[in-house]
């Protein structure tokens, strides 16, 4: 079974603060991408990632895969409110499934 | 364009009763996955269509079919409602699946009573 490790499971910060979530598993997967989700909505994606050692950025995520392809990194600098919501990873597997992480749930109070 | 529609939003069963879930992907795509959320964790995969074929299947009982029409629209059938079928179901749809983008529906949301 191909499990995705996401820590920390919850975060509460204060706007202003930088932030990493970690994405971990013992598998190596062809791409990864990270999703965020508001309530009552499904998962957007933010960003895929294919080659070892990939780093991409969106506005303030930095988002970087591992050179082994079995773990990832999220960075927000200066967090806002807006980015409140659940971060989650998921990992292509054998072409045919995407395998998500537990998920981080982000709060960033003004 | 119209985004991954599903429906309904919400729906209430009791244990051992079957459900029907439907879902319209994006025009031009055609794939579609099915996942189950359960409230605080990261959405399981439970079937991939492409081409109205099968290609993945998830780590979920018999129970669990789901099937892909000719317009690639598709349904997720439950038989024998569990509680702990009690879930957010979402569908995402891409051009071909596999490791491409996914783009998801907002989900329908299961209580079984």
């Amino acid at each position: 079974t191909q499990l995705l490790e996401q820590s920390p499971q919850f975060l509460s910060i204060q706007e202003g603060e930088n932030l990493t979530v970690y994405c971990n598993s013992s598998s190596v997967f062809s791409s990864l991408q990270w999703y965020r989700q508001e309530p009552g909505e499904g998962p957007v994606l933010l960003v895929t990632v294919v080659t070892g050692g990939e780093v991409k950025k969106l506005k303030r995520l930095t988002f970087q895969f591992g050179d082994a392809r079995k773990d990832s990194s999220l960075h927000i600098t200066a967090a806002q409110p807006g980015d409140t919501g659940l971060y989650l990873c998921a990992g292509v597997y054998n072409t045919d499934k995407l395998i998500f992480g537990t998920g981080t749930r982000l709060q960033v109070f003004p | 364009d119209a985004g991954v529609t599903q429906s309904p939003t919400h729906l209430i069963k009791t244990r051992g009763q079957h459900v029907t879930l439907r879902c319209s992907p994006i025009s031009g795509h055609k794939s579609v996955s099915w996942y189950q959320q359960v409230l605080g964790q990261g959405p399981q995969f439970i079937f991939q269509y492409y081409e109205k074929e099968e290609r993945g299947r998830g780590n979920f009982p018999d129970r669990f079919s789901a099937r892909q029409f000719p317009n690639y629209s598709s349904e997720l059938n439950v038989n024998a409602l569990l509680l702990g079928d009690s879930a957010l179901y979402l569908c995402a749809s891409s051009f071909q699946g596999g490791n491409q983008p996914q783009h998801f529906g907002d989900g329908t949301r299961l209580s079984i009573l």
